[in-house]
């Protein structure tokens, strides 16, 4: 059973802090790294979709990397705001790749 | 383009009782996964259906079943509920499993 972890499982952070979590995986078999967001009352979203050792994607104030050598990927938001407020899941597919398993998420709060 | 639909958005049965949560997913879109969410757990796959086959399935019980049309709309049924099946219930649509996912809004699910 592909194991998912994601560190920490909570953070409250500040406007305008940085911060990043981390998305632990089995480094064998791997094929894709997605991550998403979770914002309360709506459905979670997909921010990247990595499948490079290497990769680093970027969307505005958001930004993630991926070793999978070591297994595992960092997301970065810089300069938080409240509306970043959510729960971030990281998700990978089974080696058949007819599931995508994913991590318990880290939820971020943002004070302004 | 419209986005995955989830019907109903809330329920209330009884214990014993059986339910059936419908889901319409993103034209074009052949693959349909279904998730668990409850308090304090992340999203626990449930079945993920790939052109009306079903090629995987998570680690639930067999009241918990589903199945696929030839049009990819997908429905999942619980039978003999029980109070721990009170959660959100969320399916997902895509390509295939291991393309980035697009979530419907969940049927919220309350079993007294």
């Amino acid at each position: 059973i592909l194991n998912v972890e994601q560190s920490p499982q909570s953070l409250h952070v500040q406007e305008g802090d940085s911060t990043n979590f981390t998305c632990s995986f089995p480094s064998s078999n791997f094929y894709a790294l997605h991550w998403y967001r979770w914002e309360t009352a709506k459905s979670p979203e997909a921010l990247f979709v990595m499948t490079l050792n290497g990769d680093e994607k970027k969307k505005g104030r958001i930004s993630a990397t991926l070793n999978t050598k070591e297994g595992y990927s960092y997301l970065y938001i810089k300069g938080s705001q409240p509306e970043d407020s959510a729960t971030y899941l990281c998700a990978l597919p089974n080696q058949a790749g007819t599931a995508l398993i994913f991590g318990k998420g880290t939820t971020l709060s943002v004070s302004s | 383009k419209a986005g995955v639909t989830q019907t109903p958005r809330y329920l209330i049965k009884t214990r014993g009782q059986q339910v059936t949560l419908s889901c319409s997913p993103i034209s074009g879109h052949r693959s349909v996964s279904w998730y668990q969410q409850t308090p304090g757990q992340g999203l626990q796959f449930l079945f993920e259906y790939f052109s009306e086959t079903q090629r995987n399935k998570g680690n639930f019980p067999g009241r918990f079943s589903g199945r696929q049309f030839s049009n990819s709309r997908s429905e999942m049924n619980v039978s003999t509920l029980e109070l721990g099946d009170s959660a959100l219930y969320l399916c997902a649509s895509s390509l295939d499993s291991y393309n980035e996912q697009f979530f419907g809004p969940g049927t919220r699910l309350t079993v007294l």
